[in-house]
C-alpha cells in the first residue's frame, strides 16, 4: 500500500514566525511531489511542486525534497494569519489497483494555525 | 487560460436515489480527468480517472461509476446512494500522468 504520512497538528505559529511542515512517502519510485493548500470548505489549491533533490523557493514558501530520505517539506516563513491552512502533502504513485499511470496519492494534511 | 467547473456545489439526497455529478474543463485538450473524495478526517481519495473519452480507470471498488463522453466532461454517477457515500467530491484535471492536478470548487454531498 502506498502511503503518504504527515502530522495532522494542528500545528500553531505566531505570526511571523516560520513554519516547518513535514511529509514522508512509502514509495521509492515516485518522482513528482506537490504542496497544495486548502481553507476550510474549499478545494485545494497548488502552491509548490519539486521533482530534484534540495530546495526550491518561491517567494515565502521554500519546499526541500531528500529522496533517499523519503522525506519533503515544506517552509514558510514571515507566517501571515492568511496562510491559516490544512496543506496538502501529494506524491506521485502507482496505487493499490495497478493501473497504467502514475497518479497522486495525497497525505491527509496537517492543519496550521497562524495567530496574530 | 485553463478553467475546471464542477456543480452542483452542495447537494443532499436521500439514501438509494441516484447521483449524477459534473465537470467540465475548459482551455486545454485532452485532460487527464480525476474524481477524488475526502470524507472527514480522512484524506483525498481517488475514485477514478480518465486519459481519454470512454477510458475509465478505477482505483477504489464501491457503487460509483464515472463516464467520460465528451473530451473535457468528465461525470461521476451512482444508481442508488448509501449513507457511507456522504463527503466532499472533487473534479480535478492535469496535463499528464504525475503531473500537478487543479481543482474544480468541490461538491458537498450530504445523504440522508
Amino acid at each position: 500500500q502506498k502511503e503518504v504520512e504527515q502530522n495532522s497538528g494542528p500545528l500553531s505559529v505566531p505570526e511571523g514566525a516560520i513554519a516547518s511542515l513535514n511529509c514522508t512517502y512509502s514509495d521509492r519510485g515516485s518522482q513528482s511531489f506537490f504542496w497544495y493548500r486548502q481553507y476550510s470548505g474549499k478545494s485545494p489549491e497548488l502552491i509548490m511542486f519539486i521533482y530534484s533533490n534540495g530546495d526550491k523557493e518561491d517567494g515565502r514558501f521554500t519546499a526541500q525534497l531528500n529522496k533517499a530520505s523519503q522525506y519533503v517539506s515544506l517552509l514558510i516563513r514571515d507566517s501571515q494569519p492568511s496562510d491559516s491552512a490544512t496543506y496538502l502533502c501529494a506524491v506521485e504513485g502507482f496505487l493499490n489497483y495497478g493501473g497504467s499511470q502514475g497518479n497522486l496519492i495525497f497525505g491527509k494534511g496537517t492543519k496550521l494555525s497562524v495567530k496574530p | 487560460s485553463q478553467t475546471i467547473h464542477q456543480w452542483p456545489a452542495t447537494l443532499v439526497q436521500p439514501v438509494g436515489s441516484p447521483l449524477s455529478l459534473e465537470c467540465t474543463v475548459e482551455g486545454t485538450s485532452n485532460p487527464n480527468l480525476y474524481w477524488y473524495r475526502q470524507a472527514a478526517g480522512r484524506g483525498l481519495q481517488l475514485l477514478f480517472y480518465s486519459v481519454g473519452i470512454g477510458q475509465i480507470s478505477s482505483e477504489v471498488p464501491q457503487n460509483l461509476s464515472a463516464s467520460r463522453p465528451q473530451d473535457r466532461q468528465f461525470i461521476l454517477s451512482s444508481k442508488k446512494l448509501l449513507l457511507s457515500d456522504s463527503g466532499f467530491y472533487l473534479c480535478a484535471w492535469s496535463y499528464s500522468a504525475g503531473a500537478e492536478a487543479f481543482f474544480g470548487q468541490g461538491t458537498r454531498l450530504t445523504v440522508v
